[in-house]
């Protein structure tokens, strides 16, 4: 079956530009995160949604970002401004509604942003 | 906070030569441990939950355990196509947030022929 999708793979912006980047969730998954993943590093939690409702956006590193899932499927990650230091792989994973026996999370190729 | 500590960083094997990574971690009410493989250039590939200590899964060569506080992934006659990073997460119940997953920064495993 398709897994996670992740829009476009590769990305580059210049310094101050806004950048989206998309995800399609595997169907019928109702949690979907985000993560970023610097150059040697695991991947670090961003945000998650519970169908369209945004539970926890403690991991965004400034409020140049956000993220959205208005219908509870596709979600949206845009940065506004871009910084050098925004340069890194940014993951989605969807999964399974957690619950008292959590899912695995199932994760996309990501996609690499490079902030010139 | 959750942390993770993967050793060794990096690790290199002749194909067949059996080892071990490991995975110490430190967590507010483990809810599960996950491990991942990760290739190049693409996301991390789910590979087991462990969700209590004692606790042993096995998928073709690999082998996952649990302790209270660390995981092995014990490798047996690895070939070169197991060469990937390997990638431990842990979820706990720190901050009423039981869905986030706090990762390592991996192993970097190369199998040689």
């Amino acid at each position: 079956g398709a897994g996670v999708s992740q829009s476009p793979r590769y990305k580059v912006a210049k310094r101050g530009q806004d950048v989206a980047l998309r995800c399609d969730p595997i169907s019928g998954h109702v949690s979907l995160f985000w993560y970023q993943q610097a150059l040697g590093q695991g991947p670090e939690f961003l945000t998650y949604f519970q169908n369209e409702a945004q539970l926890d956006k403690s991991g965004l590193p400034s409020d140049r970002f956000f993220a959205e899932r208005p219908e509870g499927s596709v979600s949206t990650l845009k940065i506004q401004r871009t910084q050098q230091e925004d340069s890194a792989v940014y993951l989605c994973a969807s999964s399974l509604a957690t619950g008292k026996r959590n899912q695995p999370q199932h994760f996309g190729d990501g996609t690499r942003l490079s902030i010139l | 906070e959750d942390q993770v500590t993967q050793s060794p960083e990096a690790l290199r094997l002749q194909e067949g030569e059996s080892s071990s990574l490991n995975c110490s971690y430190t967590v507010s009410g483990l809810r599960g441990l996950f491990w991942y493989r990760q290739d190049p250039g693409k996301g991390p590939e789910f590979l087991f939950t462990l969700y209590s200590a004692g606790e042993e899964k096995e998928k073709e060569r690999l082998k996952a355990t649990l302790t209270k506080k660390e995981s092995f992934l014990h490798i047996t006659a690895p070939k070169p196509e197991d060469s990937a990073t390997y990638l431990c997460a842990v979820q706990g119940n720190s901050g009423g947030s039981n869905y986030k997953l706090t990762f390592g920064k991996g192993t970097l495993l190369t199998v040689n022929p």
